[in-house]
């Protein structure tokens, strides 16, 4: 099917492992975004990607890794996880200004 | 630097007719944009308005915006218990690399 989706949709992980949320789009559009949601603070830009090979950081990018070797895929590791990253995780992608919003990762860290 | 500020809560009855205000500090935006959330789903896109536009009209939204006055707002006329959400009023930065979202707007209806 057509559009953007996340997986997994929910997660639960430890403190200090690595974790990799990923993000697919189909309709080839160049830029993409990793927010993260949080109540109290909405939604906060974490990293984001004009093409493949092009990132750079949003409001909130410590503790994050981005890579984008293929235009459809824009995953989000978190290197070593820490409790202040539970969070709701929303992926988007966008031909130019308007942005698509995929379901959204449910992340626990214990 | 860029902030987009909505009241929190806002409380209708069935059949009556909502207003979210947005206020936003500076935008480049071509667009400005309402999403709706509904719980636990993603943002949908819900309706956005040309930056040139006083007003857009789509069936039961209608968007106003007073570039004068940085505000935006979304009016839903005969709300029902189905548009219980929260919206998310949305703008680009000035640097128009990306997004910037107000807190969100949760809307009640009761019946």
């Amino acid at each position: 099917d057509a559009g953007i989706t996340q997986s997994p949709r929910y997660k639960i992980t430890e403190t200090g492992r690595q974790v990799t949320l990923m993000c697919h789009q189909t309709w080839s559009h160049s830029y993409m975004f990793w927010y993260r949601q949080d109540l109290g603070h909405g939604l906060r830009l974490i990293y984001y990607s004009a093409a493949a090979d092009i990132t750079d950081k949003g409001e909130v990018p410590d503790g994050y890794v981005v890579s984008r070797s293929k235009t459809e895929n824009f995953p989000l590791t978190l290197e070593s996880a820490t409790r202040s990253q539970t969070s709701v995780y929303f992926c988007a992608s966008s031909p130019w200004e308007t942005q698509y919003f995929g379901p959204g990762t449910r992340l626990l860290v214990l | 630097g860029e902030d987009v500020e909505q009241s929190l809560f806002l409380s209708v009855r069935e059949g009556d007719s909502s207003v979210i205000n947005c206020t936003y500090t500076d935008s480049s935006s071509t667009y400005l944009y309402w999403y709706k959330q509904e719980p636990g789903a993603g943002l949908q896109l819900l309706t956005y308005i040309f930056s040139n536009m006083d007003m857009k009209q789509d069936q039961r939204l209608t968007v106003l915006l007073n570039k004068k006055d940085k505000h935006l707002s979304l009016r839903i006329a005969d709300t029902q218990t189905g548009d219980s959400a929260i919206y998310f009023c949305a703008v680009f930065n000035q640097a128009g690399t990306a997004l910037i979202f107000g807190k969100g707007t949760t809307l009640s209806v009761s019946s």
